[in-house]
């Protein structure tokens, strides 16, 4: 059973415009959260993350946002970029659970 | 910049083969992580290791064994390959402390294919 879901296997945006990618957690004790991006013939690079202490963090143009009562959390970016193109994934760890990753988005930013 | 580096970038075993994937980080990380990244699962984890001669199983372990004889390198092996170990894996390291909580610097991968 995915203890993290990431529902959208792929998104395709307008350059300038916002992407919004979408990961859903069941797991109550998970307290931390990250996201991933991943390049063609690279390793995924660690991009933003956020405690449950908070709803929401930003870096630039990198915001994540966290909904703990629907055990949701979701990653902003704006404005979209082509170099933006490349995989996303969603992670989450809490009271001793290993870190938990999502299948993944396919982002897709066209010029 | 913390540097991991896997030492191999394609590899083609046989069945029944011993493979060794070896990594190696820079930035003196406790922990050490192998995961293996397979279309519509995401990253599953293998083994991690917080210390030298120190492993833990990870959700995968079946069919793999890791070693940690220094800090720096932290190697995967698989005793006697098979197909469904045809997979991308990536190794990855982090800070001290809770393993599962700081962000991971990962390896760019290798591509294992097992025929």
């Amino acid at each position: 059973d995915q203890q993290v879901k990431q529902n959208s296997p792929s998104l395709s945006v307008q350059e300038g415009r916002i992407s919004i990618l979408n990961c859903d957690y069941t797991n109550s004790m998970f307290d931390y959260f990250l996201w991933y991006k991943k390049y063609p013939a690279e390793g995924p690079t660690f991009l933003i993350s956020i405690s449950s202490i908070k709803d929401k963090n930003e870096d630039g143009r990198f915001t994540v946002f966290l909904n703990k009562s629907a055990k949701h959390l979701s990653l902003h970016i704006v404005p979209s970029q082509p170099g933006d193109s490349a995989v996303y994934f969603c992670a989450a760890s809490g009271d001793g659970n290993k870190l938990v990753f999502g299948a993944g988005t396919i982002l897709r930013v066209k010029s | 910049d913390v540097k991991v580096t896997q030492s191999s970038r394609y590899l083609v075993k046989r069945t029944g083969e011993k493979v060794f994937l070896e990594c190696v980080q820079d930035m003196d990380h406790e922990n050490m992580f192998w995961y293996r990244q397979d279309p519509g699962l995401g990253l599953r984890l293998i083994y991690f290791s917080y210390d030298v001669k120190m492993k833990e199983k990870g959700d995968i372990p079946e069919g793999y064994s890791v070693s940690r004889e220094k800090k720096e390198r932290f190697s995967l092996i698989l005793e006697s390959a098979s197909t469904n170990q045809t997979s991308m894996y990536l190794c990855a390291s982090s800070f001290g402390g809770a393993p599962h909580n700081s962000p991971l610097h990962f390896g760019n991968g290798t591509r294992l294919t097992v025929t």
